[in-house]
């Protein structure tokens, strides 16, 4: 199937541990994001990636830093995690070309910090 | 800052009511889209409005966008159990993101 996949789904860990997320997209898209939606279902964009480069690094502490491999994947890696990072993090991907075509969103990741 | 204000945030109503839910900002943009997001899931496009005064229907989805390019509205006829969700409104702003609105949560009951 096409598809936006992020791995895992569900994600319980102790604060202070590090841990990634996976993403992977087969559309053949150019760029991917990552977003996060807090408790109040906000949406919030933390990275852009174009072809493997950087595009856009909101203002997301530093511990967080996003791995792009090729322009198929873009890993979350999330270093001494806090409870504050507890939400539901989305990957996402869309051509460049393409704006109005959107963005195909993965199921996404739910992290619980304990 | 370009933000998009989304009205009501939670709507809670009963099979076969109409609704109608709006994305309201100071910006003009050059489109916008409409996701909706079911529990578990990623949102989901449903449209992308791109000239101003467009309407465009998705079965008993009416979108419509302002004449001013500065807010769009969702019109629901005769709402379905399957219509529950969240609804987001999203366009890109000056830094070529892709921004949301809070949302709105629909609930229809049978």
């Amino acid at each position: 199937d096409t598809a936006v996949s992020q791995t895992p789904k569900y994600l319980v860990t102790q604060m202070g541990n590090d841990k990634s997320i996976k993403c992977e997209q087969n559309l053949g898209h150019d760029t991917m994001y990552w977003y996060k939606q807090d408790s109040k279902k906000f949406l919030k964009i933390m990275f852009s990636y174009n072809n493997k480069e950087l595009i856009i690094n909101e203002t997301v502490p530093n511990r967080f830093s996003p791995k792009s491999p090729d322009k198929a994947h873009l890993n979350l890696h999330i270093n001494s995690l806090e409870l504050g990072d507890s939400a539901v993090y989305f990957c996402a991907s869309s051509q460049e070309d393409r704006a109005n075509y959107g963005y195909t969103f993965g199921s996404g990741t739910r992290l619980t910090v304990v | 800052t370009q933000l998009l204000e989304q009205s009501p945030q939670f709507l809670s109503i009963q099979e076969g009511e109409n609704l109608t839910v709006y994305c309201n900002s100071s910006s003009v943009f050059s489109s916008l889209q409409w996701y909706r997001q079911e529990p578990g899931e990623g949102p989901v496009l449903l449209v992308t409005v791109v000239t101003g005064g467009e309407v465009k229907k998705l079965k008993r989805l009416t979108f419509q966008f302002g004449d001013a390019r500065k807010d769009s509205s969702l019109h629901i006829t005769a709402a379905q159990p399957g219509d529950t969700g969240l609804y987001l409104c999203a366009a890109y702003n000056q830094g070529g993101k892709l921004i949301f609105g809070q949302g709105t949560e629909l609930s229809v009951k049978p």
